[in-house]
């Protein structure tokens, strides 16, 4: 059984980084066919498709956030990160790892999620 | 920019039947966009019930369905239960790369 757990700093300062790691257990995250995602969920509110990594290192990103966002990958360590720069208020939110399947263009397995919060 | 549409929010009675609904602010929604539904209570993460427009995950009860109806994906449930009441959210795969998440519908059982 594949499980995904993020940590990361829980509180950020306004125009600094955000930066989280997703942590992969019970499986290789460089065998099969699976892409590595993040989402986030402001509270109260909807769920955000940040973007996405293959094991390769391709990426895609969603173009709201395109310009301060960076994905990348450890296939040594099993686990995937986020950078999220120039943060403001409005990216406070429950921060989910995700791996997504190739061949279905879902999300099968999430991590527990990881509250980050903006502020000085 | 792509948005996707589903009602904020629903109410069925206890053993009644429910649709959501799941469209695009421009065009229609096919099994292309893979439509996958998820369902989520407070505090938890989200729950695959559907995924590639009607295919159930595992562990899911039948009383849980997709499918197209018109231009937008559905999520029906039947014999709605008093622990179906949660959020739902559907995603659409927009290609190369890129999902999109409804707003989500809040379905109340009462």
């Amino acid at each position: 059984q594949v499980q995904l757990q993020e940590s990361g700093p829980g509180l950020v300062k306004p125009s600094q980084t955000l930066s989280l790691t997703c942590a992969v257990s019970g499986g290789s995250i460089g065998s099969g066919s699976y892409y590595w995602s993040w989402i986030r969920q402001p509270a109260g509110k909807g769920l955000e498709w940040i973007g996405r990594i293959y094991t390769s290192g391709t990426t895609s990103y969603n173009p709201s956030l395109k310009s301060r966002v960076t994905i990348s990958v450890d296939t040594s360590k099993n686990q995937f990160s986020l950078k999220l720069s120039s943060v403001t208020a409005a990216d406070t939110a429950v921060y989910y790892c995700a791996r997504g399947s190739t061949a279905w263009y879902y999300f099968d397995y999430w991590g527990q999620g990881t509250l980050v919060t903006v502020s000085s | 920019q792509t948005v996707v549409t589903q009602e904020p929010s629903f109410s069925v009675s206890p053993g009644g039947t429910v649709t959501l609904t799941c469209g695009l602010s421009s065009g229609s929604v096919s099994t292309s966009h893979y439509p996958t539904w998820y369902q989520q209570t407070p505090g938890q993460a989200p729950r695959t019930l559907i995924y590639s427009t009607n295919t159930r995950s595992s562990g899911v009860p039948d009383r849980f369905s997709g499918s197209i109806l018109g231009n937008k994906a559905a999520l029906s449930i039947t014999g709605a239960q008093a622990d179906d009441e949660s959020d739902y959210y559907c995603v659409l795969y927009m290609g190369s790369g890129f999902w999109v998440f409804g707003g989500g519908t809040k379905l109340t059982v009462l």
